[in-house]
């Protein structure tokens, strides 16, 4: 039974630049939610994404977007890199018709921005 | 807002336990959670709790919640150099569905 997956782990790139992260959801899993991890910090609380539809959002700017496609795989968007957005991008993902259904997390993809 | 605080760091003995705590300020959490995040990983979810119990007990792990101070804590049993890792407690708020995360304690355990 295959976990959450995000690709690529490693990404690197320099301001201005736009880029694209992937999840694929855990099996049985419908719903997606992506945070940021600064170094050091705990997870902060990006989107998510259920029925391909934005669902709640986190205090983030708008260069941030994501889309949800039919088999419940995910992208997160990110434009207009600026050096802050350096960390790493965690992927979870729920059943969200199931009361309280915990999320679980991909591996995460780390982006450097130079 | 939300705000949940832990402790930075953490040192015990192989075999001792461990008491990793949190305190969180919101009072609509209904769930709460702890997440352990090894080296260069994602994060693995250990055990969580609803917030109208007092404890949960999951092998060598023992959550302890009290609501009323809105305190909660992650005992490990016979710590092995394994568990070294960073803990993160987490909450989750009535009609929410994202995570609120503290800034993680980070658990050395020493030979």
């Amino acid at each position: 039974d295959a976990g959450v997956t995000q690709s690529p782990t490693h990404l690197i790139k320099t301001r201005g630049q736009q880029v694209t992260l992937r999840c694929s959801p855990k099996s049985g899993h419908d719903t997606v939610s992506w945070y940021q991890q600064a170094l050091g910090q705990g997870p902060q609380f990006i989107f998510q994404y259920y029925e391909e539809e934005e669902r709640q959002r986190g205090n983030f700017p708008d260069r941030f977007s994501g889309h949800q496609f039919p088999n419940y795989s995910s992208e997160l968007n990110v434009n207009a890199l600026l050096l802050g957005d350096s960390a790493l991008y965690l992927c979870a993902s729920s059943q969200r018709n199931w009361y309280n259904q915990p999320q679980h997390f991909g591996d995460g993809t780390r982006l450097s921005i130079l | 807002g939300e705000d949940v605080e832990q402790s930075l760091f953490l040192s015990v003995r192989e075999g001792d336990s461990s008491v990793i705590n949190c305190t969180y300020t919101d009072s609509s959490s209904t769930y709460l959670y702890w997440y352990k995040q090894e080296p260069g990983a994602g994060l693995q979810l250990l055990t969580y709790i609803f917030s109208n119990m007092d404890m949960k007990q999951d092998q060598r792990l023992t959550v302890l919640l009290n609501k009323k101070d809105k305190h909660l804590s992650l005992r490990i049993a016979d710590t092995q150099t394994g568990d070294s890792a960073i803990y993160f407690c987490a909450e989750k708020e009535t009609g929410a569905n994202n995570l609120f995360f503290g800034t993680g304690t980070r658990l050395t355990v020493i030979p």
